[in-house]
């Protein structure tokens, strides 16, 4: 049974950074990409970025690039994201999730599995 | 970027009604299109990849079609657990995007 796991609520200061983890279990963790997802308080799905394990590759959002970085560690099966200078616009729920790729299928690429979501909180 | 528009934002309707939610890509993503379905609190749930394949477990009145540019998400026979918000999201190009939710109420 795939899950992921992720760490818990976070409150930190403007200026600040934050990490945030996700443990994945029940899948063969080099055989997927795994992504991050914002959601701020009351609004919709935003792509923040991705990584690819077994290539060590990773994708960011524009607006994210500079104080952001995703990696892995394939020796525990997690995925890891920083953010860095953080600022009270940064207040969401960050959710990770898997993307499996259906190489069989045209348009075989969708994210299948999600983490509970961990709430960030950037507060003075 | 593919900006990806949906239609409408909100959406009221009834127990056993049938709905169609349409999502419109900026720019052709053949069928790398996926809906997803979140209840408040809650991550969002896979319902249709690769534009009209049914995820594993997902009750067939759901159902999704389209591809380029234009998609459409169909939910028939509504039950009280289907209201909830929808989203659609392409996986053609990187950045990936999502479409701005559409949140269905009971009538």
């Amino acid at each position: 049974q795939v899950q992921l796991v992720q760490s818990g609520a976070e409150v930190k200061k403007p200026g600040s950074s934050v990490k945030v983890s996700c443990m994945t279990s029940g899948g063969t963790f080099t055989s997927y990409a795994f992504h991050w997802v914002r959601q701020a308080p009351g609004q919709g799905l935003e792509w923040v970025g991705g990584i690819i394990p077994i290539i060590r590759t990773t994708h960011y959002a524009q607006r994210f690039e500079g104080r952001i970085t995703i990696n892995a560690d394939e020796s525990t099966g997690t995925v890891y994201m920083e953010l860095r200078s953080l600022i009270s616009e940064d207040t969401a729920v960050f959710f990770c999730a898997r993307e499996r790729q259906r190489r069989d299928l045209v348009g075989g690429s969708f994210f299948d599995f999600w983490g509970q979501g961990t709430l960030l909180t950037v507060s003075s | 970027d593919v900006r990806m528009t949906q239609s409408p934002s909100y959406l009221s309707a009834a127990v056993g009604d049938r709905v169609t939610i349409t999502c419109r890509a900026s720019q052709s993503i053949s069928a790398y299109l996926s809906w997803y379905q979140q209840t408040p609190g809650k991550a969002p749930k896979l319902l249709i990849y690769a534009a009209s394949s049914l995820q594993s477990g997902v009750p067939s009145r759901f159902s999704g079609s389209g591809s380029e540019t234009d998609f459409t998400l169909t939910i028939s026979n509504l039950q009280p657990e289907d209201f909830a918000t929808y989203y659609c999201q392409q996986s053609y190009r990187i950045p990936y995007t999502f479409g701005q939710g559409t949140k269905l109420e009971i009538k």
